[in-house]
């Protein structure tokens, strides 16, 4: 089993900042995922990333496997940006979940 | 549209009852999975399909049952068996089993038993 584990649990940021999500998890993996979860309920994905760095629009996700980190950055943050970000490690067939961080943006 | 669609949304149900909760996809995936998350607790895995006719036990199968018949469907069945079933549970699918392929999800069905 893959122990995920985010950082922070909560963060308030005021419009236009730039936000960064952690995510790190115990065992080697061979990919993580980002996800986005709206207040109704509904999950989106975002990335998923075996190595280095993906970016679009303003969400860039990086991730080191040496380290055992990932990390979900938005530029230019929007009140639109506010839910739950969510990290999930991939291990042979399975996901294993961080908690999640909720975001909230303040116009 | 292509997308996976969960009915009902919300759902009520007394204890000692059986309930089923419906996921379809049309997105010709052939991996589908159950997950039920509860506050404060990241998603967890209940049941997984990689392919139809076969299905696998997640960490938290007691007191759930699933079918995978056809390739769109992958329906769960909440037991009487399961202790604590009040909870938000989410289908995905994925085209193929884990291999770096991100998973698709529906909007959800919020269980509540009483």
């Amino acid at each position: 089993k893959n122990e995920v584990e985010q950082s922070p649990q909560n963060l308030t940021a005021q419009e236009g900042e730039f936000i960064t999500i952690n995510c790190s998890y115990s065992v080697g993996i061979s990919a993580l995922h980002w996800l986005q979860q709206h207040p109704g309920g509904g999950i989106v994905s975002l990335f998923m990333l075996s190595s280095g760095k993906k970016k679009h629009g303003r969400l860039i996700a990086t991730i080191n496997i040496q380290e055992k980190h990932s990390s979900l950055h938005i530029t230019a943050s929007h009140p639109r940006d506010s839910a739950v970000y969510i990290c999930a490690s991939l291990t042979g067939n399975q996901f294993y979940f961080g908690t999640g961080t909720s975001l909230t943006v303040i116009p | 549209d292509g997308g996976i669609t969960q009915s009902p949304k919300y759902l009520f149900r007394k204890e000692g009852q059986n309930v089923t909760l419906s996921c379809e996809q049309n997105l010709n995936h052939d991996a589908m999975y159950w997950y039920r998350q509860d506050p404060g607790q990241g998603l967890r895995l209940i049941y997984y399909s990689q392919i139809v006719n076969d299905f696998q036990k997640g960490d938290i199968a007691e007191g759930y049952s699933v079918s995978r018949e056809k390739k769109e469907s992958f329906p769960l069945t909440v037991t009487s068996a399961q202790k604590n079933p009040t909870a938000f549970y989410l289908c995905a699918s994925s085209i193929g089993p884990g291999d770096a392929n991100e998973q698709y999800f529906g909007p959800g069905t919020r269980l509540t038993v009483t």
